[in-house]
């Protein structure tokens, strides 16, 4: 089962170069999630997409862009990356409203640095 | 101020020991609980839900006190393979359906 995938897992960037995450999941879930985790920061959330068609803002999105291209993929676009950005990125999913089961599948995250 | 509070540890404790960690939270209408577990550089995993009531599940447990704004984790006869950082995650009922995770609690399990 491959669950949620997301590439690249490793991406080393010059400030100013943009690049976009992938993230694709085959569980059939509707709502999918960006999320970037720092130390002692916890996991912030970028932005979301309840369902397919659908994209909103998290609590960190200034810098980031997102498509849900379909039901399975949401991809995470950096525009001009900046060393701040410098992260490591999760990929989630979630069946239904989270508030019910509280479960998001992971992907396996993607370590990116921004020189 | 953090919506979702941790003491980031790390806990270090022997095998078999009884460890427990709080987590704190500011919204009072957050309406559902959850741990999870983030094994070193790897994603986090749900552990368990928290009710009202607490759960147990083996030799973990879990309780919410909503009064106080804090749940709690107990992890009894720790094992080797408990060590993890132990996320306190909450949803606080917005119509965005977003949880808030809380910054880790480290616990390293020695021999």
């Amino acid at each position: 089962n491959a669950g949620v995938t997301q590439t690249p897992k490793f991406q080393v960037l010059k400030t100013g170069q943009s690049m976009t995450l992938q993230c694709a999941q085959d569980m059939n879930h509707n709502s999918m999630y960006w999320y970037r985790q720092d130390p002692g920061m916890g996991l912030r959330l970028i932005y979301y997409s309840a369902s397919e068609g659908t994209t909103d803002k998290g609590e960190v999105p200034n810098g980031y862009n997102v498509s849900r291209l379909n039901k399975r993929e949401f991809s995470l676009r950096l525009e001009s990356a900046a060393p701040s950005q410098t992260s490591v990125y999760f990929c989630a999913s979630s069946e239904g409203p989270t508030r019910v089961t509280g479960e998001l599948f992971f992907g396996e995250g993607s370590r990116l640095t921004v020189l | 101020r953090k919506e979702v509070e941790q003491d980031p540890g790390p806990f270090n404790v022997p095998e078999g020991a009884t460890v427990a960690f709080n987590c704190t939270y500011s919204n009072s209408a957050s309406q559902s609980f959850f741990w999870y577990r983030q094994d070193c550089r790897k994603e986090p995993k749900l552990l368990m839900s928290v009710y009202s009531s607490g759960n147990e599940d083996g030799r973990f447990t879990a309780q919410l006190n909503r009064a106080s704004q804090y749940i709690s984790l107990l992890i009894r006869d720790s094992k080797l393979s408990d060590s993890a950082t132990y996320l306190c995650v909450v949803n606080e009922g917005n119509a965005g359906n977003m949880l808030t995770f809380g910054g880790g609690t480290r616990l390293m399990v020695k021999p």
